[in-house]
């Protein structure tokens, strides 16, 4: 079932400006994960975030989680024709052999 | 050198027909995932496997039934396939510890397309 829910569902922006997108969950979690995946192919891992941790950087990243209100966002800065996929959000559990995962934000960067 | 490879990448077949897609991984890791992607692109967990063991079966059709013959392979067998059936699968696999860590590696993907 999907527990995270990402939004907005589509965010177009053009080239250098930058991206954040949403993601919210309704149970405890370990941590949460951010993925992007571009059009044809599969998933691949951008970042992960503990729940004991509040702010996460990779690059051009930023990753945020706030427990207290179940939600993530995922800032991308001077954003780049090459980020435009999907992104998405999956949240690991304790005991919990699956990530459970977001509908996905579709992000498109116009040059 | 491929860590996650999956076959076909395409696959185009009739209603009513038996097929597998097959699944590989040459990282060690111990879980093996398969995935649905659908038109809308929503991302459903169909089966996990765990040391060979299953571990996780989602509610998907008896039609579909996954094999691990060993910790490296996880196949997904599909008996007589229906329209609803078209959709991106993905195999991943992933070192979970217990703790819901691990970050999952994904497979290409292999559209399947009945018609």
């Amino acid at each position: 079932s999907q527990q995270g829910e990402e939004d907005p569902q589509a965010l177009s922006i053009q080239e250098g400006e930058n991206a954040t997108m949403n993601c919210s969950y309704k149970t405890s979690i370990n941590n949460l994960q951010w993925y992007r995946q571009n059009s044809g192919r599969g998933l691949v891992h951008l970042i992960l975030i503990r729940s004991n941790e509040r702010e996460k950087h990779s690059g051009r990243l930023r990753v945020t989680l706030d427990t207290s209100k179940k939600s993530s966002s995922l800032l991308i800065t001077a954003s780049r024709a090459a980020d435009t996929a999907s992104y998405f959000c999956a949240t690991g559990r304790v005991s919990n052999y699956q990530l459970i995962w977001g509908a996905g934000t579709k992000l498109i960067i116009k040059p | 050198d491929t860590a996650v490879s999956q076959t076909p990448k395409y696959l185009v077949t009739q209603m009513g027909n038996d097929k597998s897609i097959k699944c590989e991984q040459n990282l060690g890791h111990d879980t093996m995932y398969w995935y649905k992607q659908d038109s809308k692109k929503f991302l459903k967990i169909m089966f996990s496997y765990n040391n060979k063991e299953l571990i996780i079966n989602e509610t998907v059709p008896n039609r579909f039934s996954p094999k691990s013959p060993d910790k490296a392979h996880l196949n997904l067998h599909i008996n007589s396939l229906e329209l609803g059936d078209s959709a991106v699968y993905f195999c991943a696999s992933s070192h979970l510890t217990g703790q819901g860590e691990g970050e999952a590696f994904f497979g290409q993907g292999t559209r399947l397309t009945v018609v």
